[in-house]
């Protein structure tokens, strides 16, 4: 059973960085297609990009171009995301998941991460 | 970017009814459609995907129906464990955008 575990619950201010790391259960990291997507407090879903862990290529959401950079570590099995200077409206649970192959949908999620941006 | 409308919003049923949620993009992406289900605290679960096929595990009474820009998800007999928020997402265009959400709630 494949599963996805994120880094814990991060506070930060205004102006500063963070980094939500998440990493694979298995062998098959390389097959992986791992987007990130975020959830503010009682607001929809929203997708930031993603990121080839086979071949390292990335795409990112218009919304957050600039700001967000998404990496891998293959030798760890983790897929890591970094969301730059932070405002307080990214106050949000982080989620990485996985995309299935072909026309499949975000099959596996991790457990999310909670991001506070405050002063 | 392609945007995702759901309805209802809310939703009030009886365990045992016939549900069904409606979702419209704003322009066609043909069956590149999935429906998940959120409960609180949790992550999303895929339910359906590529519109109308169910993911491994899930029970037979979800359903998915449509293409191009409408579709539906129906649970054919409410059960406890179903009250929750239902989401569409396209997968059409790079955008990946999700509907706004679905309470269902007990009735």
């Amino acid at each position: 059973q494949v599963q996805l575990v994120q880094s814990g619950t991060e506070v930060k201010k205004p102006g500063a960085s963070v980094r939500v790391s998440c990493k694979t259960s298995g062998n098959i990291f390389s097959t992986f297609a791992i987007h990130w997507v975020r959830q503010a407090p009682g607001q929809r879903l929203e997708w930031m990009g993603w990121i080839n862990a086979g071949n390292g290529g990335t795409m990112y959401s218009e919304n957050f171009q600039g700001r967000v950079t998404i990496t891998r570590d293959t030798s760890a099995n983790t897929a890591s995301m970094e969301l730059r200077r932070l405002k307080p409206d990214d106050t949000a649970v982080y989620y990485c998941t996985n995309k299935g192959p072909g026309l499949h949908g975000f099959d596996v999620w991790g457990q999310g991460t909670m991001v506070t941006v405050s002063s | 970017d392609i945007q995702m409308t759901q309805s209802p919003s809310t939703l009030s049923a009886y365990v045992g009814d016939r549900v069904t949620i409606t979702c419209r993009a704003s322009q066609s992406i043909s069956s590149w459609l999935a429906w998940y289900q959120q409960k609180p605290g949790k992550a999303p679960k895929l339910l359906i995907y590529k519109a109308s096929d169910l993911e491994s595990g899930v029970p037979s009474r979800f359903s998915g129906s449509g293409s191009g820009t409408e579709f539906t998800l129906t649970i054919s007999s409410l059960q406890p464990d179903d009250f929750a928020t239902y989401y569409c997402q396209q997968y059409h265009s790079y955008s990946y955008t999700f509907g706004q959400g679905t309470k269902l709630e007990i009735k």
